[in-house]
């Protein structure tokens, strides 16, 4: 069975641009997280979906968004990016919100802000 | 809120022998999960084993187990035989189990070196 995948692989943006990072959830899964980690820490908690509804939100600013499709998959869009944006952003699925259900993760997606 | 900490910046191991990785948590949720990752260069965090708060008996998956220790607030990792393969970042996390919380808070990790 295919896991998580998430597009691109990795993104070179400058300040004040706009980013789209996609993210396929294990087949049957319906819950879709994802996370920031900067280099030397470990990931943040950004958002969690699911089926299409916002369960929770971490502490980041409005310049960051998301949302679930259908099928279950995620965007995470940021807006008007800055430097301290550049991290590695992974997603993680899930077949439900439960605190119980293990989150799988995908390989990431590696944004550089310049 | 919750914390994790893990105080090992980086440890070295022999192939073939036993390992440690600390993790001691900080939490006032009545229950709650806790779980191990390992993430190589490539970036991917891989699960490895869990732990939830009211289980008695120390998880285990292959040569991964857990070191549960309530009363001090630790679930250390131990990787037995170690292979080289196993040289990678791993990260100790947690989540309450109830009062609907679903993020995963993580600690900074530990570098884990596998020498020949």
């Amino acid at each position: 069975d295919a896991g998580v995948t998430q597009s691109p692989t990795h993104l070179i943006k400058t300040r004040g641009q706009h980013v789209t990072l996609r993210c396929s959830p294990i087949s049957g899964h319906k819950s879709v997280s994802w996370y920031q980690q900067v280099l030397g820490q470990g990931p943040q908690f950004i958002f969690q979906y699911y089926e299409k509804e916002e369960r929770g939100r971490g502490n980041f600013p409005d310049r960051f968004s998301a949302r679930q499709f259908p099928n279950y998959s995620s965007e995470l869009n940021v807006n008007a990016l800055l430097l301290g944006d550049s991290a590695l952003y992974l997603c993680a699925s899930s077949l439900g919100p439960w605190s119980t259900d293990t989150q799988y993760f995908g390989p990431g997606t590696r944004l550089t802000v310049l | 809120a919750q914390k994790i900490t893990q105080t090992q910046p980086g440890m070295f191991v022999q192939e073939k022998e036993a390992v440690t990785l600390d993790c001691t948590y900080d939490t006032s949720d009545p229950s709650y999960g806790l779980f191990w990752y390992k993430q190589p260069s490539s970036g991917e965090m891989i699960f490895l084993i869990y732990q939830g708060s009211y289980d008695q008996q120390n998880a285990t998956e292959g040569r991964y187990s857990l070191n549960f220790q309530k009363a001090r607030k630790s679930a250390n990792l131990v990787i037995s035989a170690s292979q080289l393969g196993d040289s990678a970042m791993y990260f100790c996390a947690m989540r309450p189990i109830q009062g609907g919380s679903e993020k995963l808070v993580f600690g900074k990790g530990t570098k884990l070196t596998v020498n020949p």
